[in-house]
């Protein structure tokens, strides 16, 4: 499983955006990037997963350089209820493979 | 979208009691499920993985006869923590996905999590 090396925490003001970048220098061919965020007391919940390039939804956009070693989570305009653990995980494609979470980046939005 | 449930959210109960922790997918069938361990303030720690109609999986440090999992159903997975301690006292989160064929692809969903204190 590949290993995750991410920020331990950041800081942001409302309304900036947000960068927290990733690295994964062993990804496999088959692995895919995905992101999580976790409030206190819930599970991960889905943000956004790529393969290579640059991938977008309407909360976040990941950008994937082409030796995909790392991988950046941009979130638009950070608002006081962003503030939550975000998780970036790599995985192989298959459902039944196992997964390993990193130790994630504790973002804090200050008013 | 897919959905995974977990249940009871919140549990509290005297040492020496089993608890039973449910994690069903809602709306769609799961051959392969997996169990995390949350402390406070710390990352989620795979357990195990739960495999429908088979033994599980479980990752090296975890006692087996202490956390039961059982898959009997596409649906349905079950964590039973036997005996519990307050050691065992966490944060136990269950996920799934479609996982099979075009769907293989898709990244896991987690359940809400199960608030487990023991006493």
């Amino acid at each position: 499983l590949a290993k995750t090396t991410q920020p331990i925490s950041m800081d942001s003001y409302e309304g900036q955006e947000v960068n927290i970048t990733c690295s994964h220098n062993n990804i496999a061919t088959n692995d895919y990037i995905t992101w999580y965020q976790q409030f206190p007391s819930q599970g991960p919940r889905f943000i956004i997963q790529g393969y290579k390039t640059k991938v977008t939804n309407e909360v976040a956009s990941l950008f994937i350089p082409a030796d995909r070693k790392s991988s950046t989570l941009s979130l638009p305009r950070v608002s006081l209820s962003d503030t939550a653990v975000y998780y970036c995980l790599v995985r192989p494609s298959g459902g039944y493979q196992k997964v390993t979470f990193g130790t994630g980046t504790k973002l804090q939005v200050i008013p | 979208g897919a959905v995974v449930s977990q249940h009871p959210s919140w549990v509290i109960c005297k040492s020496g009691t089993s608890v039973k922790i449910e994690c069903r997918s809602l709306d769609f069938q799961a051959t392969t499920m997996f169990w995390y361990r949350q402390f406070p303030k710390q990352s989620l720690m795979l357990m195990a993985t739960s495999n429908e109609g088979s033994k599980a999986t479980y990752e090296q440090g975890v006692e087996k006869d202490k956390f039961l999992i059982n898959h009997a159903s596409l649906t349905l997975s079950t964590l039973t923590v036997t005996s519990a301690h307050p050691e065992d006292s966490s944060f136990y989160i269950c996920s799934a996905n479609l996982g099979q064929g075009p769907y293989s692809n898709q990244p896991q969903h987690f359940g809400d999590g199960t608030r487990l204190s023991i006493l």
